[in-house]
């Protein structure tokens, strides 16, 4: 069984930095492909970023992130980390790790964690 | 970036009633590159539909997906219990990955 469990959500004041991780187990963590997903309160869902296979470990962000948010893996933990600087107001939300399907050429998302409250305010 | 409209926003229906939500793209949608999610209150999405209109592992055949260019269907037959939630689709044909801003279907 596929299991993907994030952490490290918090309270945050604005331009603070947190870090968010996500254990994925049930799968072969070496050649998935990882995406983050948030979704503000009481709104809609909207990508974020993601890294690709150990062997390429390529990463793209969505526009709104670029240059604040940086996603890396540890392969010796089966872990995705989601490193978030200069964090604002409108980050705010529960934000989801997620694998990129196959079935989908890795663009849509099969497996879901239950999410992690980040919380973004003075 | 292409933009998804879904419409309606609300869907009061009862049990056993037939669904139709739809998707509509600002733009084509290259290769039918459609998926469909459920989300229910303080749950995960979950994959329901990809490639527009195949079903994903252990979706019911009561879901079926349609369309293609810039309109797509979710349609769900006989309403069960557990389907009252809400809807996103997301296309994958073109970057940035963006999704509708969802429907939800209610009980009357």
């Amino acid at each position: 069984e596929v299991q993907v469990v994030e952490s490290g959500g918090d309270l945050i004041k604005p331009g603070g930095s947190l870090r968010l991780s996500c254990a994925v187990s049930g799968l072969t963590f070496s050649d998935a492909w990882m995406s983050w997903v948030r979704q503000a309160p009481g709104k809609g869902l909207e990508w974020v970023g993601r890294v690709k296979d150990r062997r390429s470990g390529a990463t793209d962000y969505a526009e709104f992130v670029k240059g604040r948010f940086t996603i890396s893996r540890d392969e010796s933990k089966n872990t995705v980390h989601l490193q978030m600087d200069s964090l604002k107001t409108e980050d705010t939300g529960v934000y989801y790790c997620t694998h990129e399907s196959s079935v989908c050429g890795g663009e849509c998302f099969d497996f879901w964690g239950q999410g992690t409250l980040v919380t973004v305010s003075s | 970036e292409i933009v998804l409209t879904q419409s309606p926003g609300t869907l009061s229906l009862s049990p056993g009633e037939s669904a139709t939500l739809s998707c509509r793209a600002s733009q084509s949608v290259s290769g039918s590159y459609l998926a469909w999610y459920q989300q229910k209150p303080g749950q995960a999405p979950r994959l329901l539909i990809y490639g527009a209109s195949s079903r994903a592992t252990g979706i019911p055949d009561r879901f079926s997906g349609g369309g293609s260019g810039t309109d797509f269907t979710l349609t769900i037959s006989r309403l069960e219990p557990e389907d009252f939630a809400v809807y996103y689709c997301q296309q994958y044909g073109s970057s940035p990955r963006t999704f509708g801003q969802g429907t939800k279907v209610e009980i009357k």
